[in-house]
């Protein structure tokens, strides 16, 4: 089945450029999204369809891909950013979504 | 406004069944459909399911097939996750999630329900 491989952690100070990877072979072939949980809450959809927002979302949070690999890009980031981060696909193969591992963000 | 409400945390012995519902508002529910993903304690998110309430029609995990069965009500718009001969390392938060269409992003999900599995 297909794999979607995060890193477990990241680590960013205040202010700084925070940047969550996820690998998958051709990733590019499919949309990615990206959804945040903090502690004891539901997932909450940051990016989808590689690039967007929904609304409400702030523009310091933005996704790309290249090759086999797609990117959440987190800029100028707060306390408030800190949680874990995963990424998603839809396997057509199998035809249902794949989550990666997910990545914790600590906010220094 | 959307919302997901699930029902309230259970506590179950190994090899029984648990039964979970998520009641959906503020759409129009046979428009949608709703999966179930899974939250083991410290891990990460594993999709079990999905069904289209107009129709009924499920398409579940290979992991869980057989074990699990999702149905709907369209009278109260509540779907409902059935998870049978629970084990141990089935103790996870489970959610109800919807989508637009089955392979477009999760736009709401509930607030998740817990499901203990002990003896």
């Amino acid at each position: 089945s297909y794999v979607l491989t995060q890193p477990p952690s990241v680590s960013v100070a205040p202010g700084q450029t925070a940047r969550i990877t996820c690998g998958g072979n051709n990733i590019g072939r499919n949309s990615v999204h990206w959804y945040q949980q903090k502690p004891g809450q539901a997932p909450v959809l940051v990016v989808y369809d590689d690039s967007d927002r929904p609304s409400g979302i702030p523009e310091r949070f933005s996704g790309s891909h290249s090759g086999n690999t797609a990117t959440l890009t987190i800029s100028r980031v707060e306390a408030g950013d800190e949680a874990d981060y995963y990424c998603q696909v839809w396997e057509t193969t199998s035809d249902h979504p794949v989550f990666g591992g997910g990545t914790e963000l600590t906010v220094l | 406004q959307v919302q997901l409400m699930q029902s309230g945390a259970e506590v179950k012995k190994p090899g029984a069944s648990v039964k979970v519902s998520c009641r959906t508002s503020g759409y129009t529910f046979t428009s949608y459909y709703i999966h179930w993903v899974r939250q083991a304690p410290g891990q990460g998110l594993e999709w079990m399911g999905m069904i289209y309430p107009s129709s009924g029609t499920t398409n579940y995990a290979q992991t869980f097939q057989g074990r699990v069965t999702m149905t709907r009500d369209t009278s109260t718009s509540t779907v409902f996750m059935e998870l049978s001969s629970l084990r141990y390392e089935d103790t996870a938060v489970y959610y109800c999630a919807r989508t637009v269409e089955r392979a477009t992003p999760i736009d709401y999900w509930g607030q998740g329900t817990l499901v203990t599995v002990s003896s």
